[in-house]
């Protein structure tokens, strides 16, 4: 199994640019999220999903659109990137385990620079 | 709301010596669940250890423990005789049952360990 796949791995934008995060997962994994990791801040989640068709923000969802149309991709939408969006992002999946321990899966991060 | 607060930017700890990497959290859930993640240099995200708030008994997976004083809001992690190997940063993370797909972290611990 490929777990959480994240495409690209590393992107050069211009502000005002936009684009695409991929992350598709295939372990039929009902709950996925997305994850910013900038120095000091540790991960903060943007937008996180329980479901295809069902979408919540979390700590930091702004300049950020996403939604889930499948169960497996989770796409992450930059509309107009500003350098503040300069970060490591990680997409991650988990389900629930019924114990609790819903452990996330990580996808291996793509790193944007926006200029 | 909740929160998660690492107050070690950074630790550096003598091989073999055990460690303790401090973590405590904020929420008025009454169930929830606290997760300890390491991340190597190379960047992915590695599970660790995890805690439910009714769990009677610490957790213990290996060399890691989790220090679970539900009272002080605290989830400490306890590496026994540290090894190279363990220098990484260290993340602690929080879900409340009720909210099964929103998993939040602290800013992160970077553990050196010295030969």
């Amino acid at each position: 199994n490929a777990g959480v796949t994240q495409t690209p791995k590393f992107q050069v934008l211009k502000t005002g640019q936009s684009m695409t995060l991929q992350c598709a997962q295939d372990m039929n994994h009902e709950y996925m999220s997305w994850y910013r990791q900038d120095p000091g801040m540790g991960l903060r989640l943007i937008h996180y999903s329980v479901g295809a068709g069902i979408t919540d923000q979390g700590e930091v969802p702004n300049g950020y659109n996403v939604s889930r149309s499948t169960t497996e991709d989770f796409p992450l939408r930059l509309l107009s990137a500003a350098p503040s969006q300069t970060s490591v992002y990680f997409c991650a999946s988990n389900r629930d385990s019924g114990s609790g321990a819903n452990v996330l899966t990580f996808g291996a991060g793509s790193r944007l620079t926006v200029l | 709301a909740q929160k998660i607060t690492q107050t070690q930017p950074g630790m550096f700890v003598q091989e073999k010596e055990a460690v303790t990497l401090d973590c405590t959290y904020d929420t008025s859930d009454q169930s929830y669940g606290l997760f300890w993640y390491k991340q190597p240099s190379s960047g992915e995200m590695i599970f660790l250890i995890y805690q439910g708030s009714y769990d009677e008994q610490n957790a213990t997976e290996g060399r890691y423990s989790l220090n679970f004083q539900k009272a002080r809001k605290s989830a400490n992690l306890v590496i026994s005789a540290s090894q190279l190997g363990d220098s990484a940063m260290y993340f602690c993370a929080m879900r409340r049952y009720s909210s099964a797909s929103k998993i939040i972290f602290g800013s992160g611990t970077r553990l050196s360990i010295r030969p």
